[in-house]
């Protein structure tokens, strides 16, 4: 069965530090995707960033860095130079792609970093 | 372009009455996926519906249940509540049949049972 564990619960930080948010996850299939979502006070659920197992390549979007390694089954979220708006909690979630159409579990989150910055 | 809307926002029931919530996904997206979201558990995922048919569902109770409409809207049910079932639900929508495409979620309909 799939697996996602985000080990840290809660982290706070100065504005303007960087700060990276752990993601190990566990799966059996050899095709699967990993995904990062931002959830703001409001409630909803925002899409960060979506990686397919067969690429490896890191990736970075603005402030934003996400270090996959399929060696130690990591996908990390590093924010550069925190924001005041980037406080919320952030999920890291898991699908197996070998889907045909019934039986999948959807996503699979992670427990969620409660990520905050202090002014 | 819309979001994902859920109605209502916020509901209070009580314990035995039966609810209905409904999600309206981006339009052009057929594909409509439920999760519960407690302090204890975090998210959970409900059931998933594609082109009006249900493709998959996840460790919940026969109280659980959904439908999808000819026009991608969905709705879920819980009967018989029960002071567990308070939660926020939220509802994701996505251009493909799974959910490994682009998942969009709506703010959620926080669901208290007293």
């Amino acid at each position: 069965a799939q697996k996602v564990t985000q080990a840290q619960t809660e982290i706070s930080v100065v504005e303007k530090e960087d700060v990276t948010l752990d993601c190990v996850y566990e799966t059996r299939d050899t095709t699967y995707y990993l995904f990062w979502y931002k959830q703001p006070p409001s409630g909803e659920l925002v899409f960060l960033i979506r990686r397919n197992s067969f690429d490896e390549q890191n990736e970075i979007s603005g402030r934003y860095s996400w270090n996959f390694q399929k060696s130690t089954s990591s996908f990390n979220f590093t924010i550069t130079a925190s924001q005041v708006v980037d406080s919320a909690v952030y999920f890291c979630a898991l699908s197996e792609g070998s889907y045909s159409g019934g039986g999948a579990d959807g996503l699979t989150f992670g427990k969620g970093t409660h990520l905050i910055i202090q002014p | 372009k819309a979001g994902v809307t859920q109605t209502p926002r916020y509901l209070i029931k009580t314990r035995g009455q039966q609810v209905t919530l409904s999600c309206s996904p981006i339009s052009g997206h057929r594909s409509v996926s439920w999760y519960q979201q407690t302090p204890g558990q975090g998210l959970q995922f409900l059931f998933e519906y594609f082109s009006e048919t249900q493709r998959n569902k996840g460790n919940f109770p026969g109280r659980f249940s959904g439908r999808q409409f000819s026009n991608s809207r969905s709705e879920m049910n819980v009967s018989t509540l029960e002071l567990g079932d308070s939660a926020l639900y939220l509802c994701a929508s996505s251009l493909g049949q799974n959910m490994n495409t682009e998942a969009f979620f709506g703010q959620g309909t926080r669901l208290t049972v007293v």
